[in-house]
Order: C-alpha cells, then sequence, then structure tokens
C-alpha cells in the first residue's frame, strides 16, 4: 500500500543549525502538508502546498520556515535557524483531493530536538 | 479561535465496552474527519463525515454529526486493547488547512 514516508526519523541539533526535513508524498498525490506536534500537544498545521506554491500557511509558519518540491518526487521543510521551541515531530501529509472531499495521508513523522 | 476541542481529554475502558469521544467545533465545515494516532507514530485517517450527513459507520466505528450544535461524536463499540491509541477530530472548510482538535487518550484494559 502506497504510504508517504519521511527522514530522518530523528534530528538532534543545535540551537540557531538549519534542518531539513524530507519527505516523499504518495505518488499521484497534488496536495502537501506540514503539520507539528509538540511533545503531548495538539497536532499543529504549518503549510499547504499545491502546484508549487504555498496554498495556506499558518501563524506559527514565519520566516524561518519554508518549503519547497525540488523535484517531482520530494516535498522538503526547511527551518532556517532553530530555536529552542521548534523541537517537535513533524509530520508530513498529502491527499488527491481537497475542497472537503479528501483524506490525508500521514508520514510517521520527524522527530526534532533543538539543544 | 479554537477548531475541535474533544472531550473527554482521557477515557480508560475494559476490553468489550463501548468508547465515546466528542468533538465540538467553532466555525462552518464542509466535513469533519476522525484520526487515530498510536503514540509516538504517524496519524491514520479512520472516517469522514460531511455536512449533510448526521451519522456514519465503519465497521465499529459509529461517528455523529450536528451542525447546529457545532459538535460531532465517534463511538467505538467492543472495544479491544488494540484500540489504545489518541483521537483527533479535524475540521476545516477543505484539506488546505485541516486543523486538528486536542485529541481524547483511549486506554482500553484487557
Amino acid at each position: 500500500e502506497p504510504e508517504v514516508t519521511q527522514t530522518p526519523s530523528h534530528q538532534v541539533t543545535q540551537m540557531g543549525q538549519e534542518v531539513i526535513l524530507r519527505c516523499v508524498p504518495i505518488s499521484n498525490h497534488l496536495y502537501f502538508y506540514w503539520y507539528r506536534q509538540i511533545l503531548g500537544q495538539k497536532v499543529e498545521f504549518l503549510v499547504s502546498f499545491y502546484n508549487n506554491e504555498i496554498s495556506e500557511k499558518s501563524e506559527i509558519f514565519d520566516d524561518q520556515f519554508s518549503v519547497e518540491r525540488p523535484d517531482g518526487s520530494n516535498f522538503t521543510l526547511k527551518i532556517r535557524s532553530t530555536k529552542l521551541e521548534d523541537s517537535a515531530m513533524y509530520f508530513c501529509a498529502s491527499t488527491r483531493d481537497r475542497g472537503g472531499t479528501g483524506e490525508l495521508f500521514f508520514g510517521e513523522g520527524s522527530r526534532l530536538t533543538v539543544l | 479561535s479554537q477548531q475541535g476541542e474533544e472531550d473527554p481529554q482521557a477515557l480508560s475502558i475494559q476490553e468489550g465496552e463501548n468508547a465515546t469521544m466528542n468533538c465540538s467545533y467553532k466555525t462552518s465545515i464542509n466535513n469533519l474527519q476522525w484520526y487515530r494516532q498510536n503514540s509516538g507514530r504517524g496519524l491514520v485517517h479512520l472516517i469522514l463525515i460531511r455536512s449533510n450527513e448526521r451519522e456514519k459507520h465503519s465497521g465499529r466505528l459509529r461517528v455523529t454529526l450536528d451542525t447546529s450544535k457545532k459538535s460531532s461524536s465517534l463511538l467505538i463499540t467492543a472495544s479491544r486493547a488494540a484500540d489504545t491509541a489518541s483521537y483527533f477530530c479535524a475540521t476545516g472548510p477543505n484539506t488546505d488547512k485541516l486543523i486538528f482538535g486536542t485529541g481524547t487518550r483511549l486506554q482500553v484494559f484487557p
């Protein structure tokens, strides 16, 4: 069964360093998302992406964050200068349909620890 | 404003019992979805109910939606230890910005 894959599964970094989290969405999906979940808290929307541009973004998704689809398969989240509060599980998701008809398919997440 | 507040926050039951979780939301929706998350894992879609539907079934899952009260419930019948997980409702005008609730942690004891 097709699945969303994320790498790395866990990354430890120093505050101020740049981090890139990678995702391979399901191949025929067109809409891509990043969510994050701070330990024990709710799943928070970061950004949605379609047709090589951002569709929606939350207040969390500030200038430190960027997303890119550099080729036909990868979808990346970059955090330019990590802060302690960026420590969280980051989930990538994709879907084929939107407009209220589509379920999201999530990857297993990338745990980011900022020291 | 916050979307999708579930209650209870935590629920403990014995195997074989039914588990009911509730979700309230604030703004208008096209659909409401329920997801499950095993500890430390990704979210898995369980069921989607559209705003013009009142009830939907999928296996041991039953979801209701009351748009007048802006609330939904998820019922898991004949629960199993493997149902132990966190359950989240998610709403939005569309999937471009799906907002998840705070979740209900369900513990099913064998």
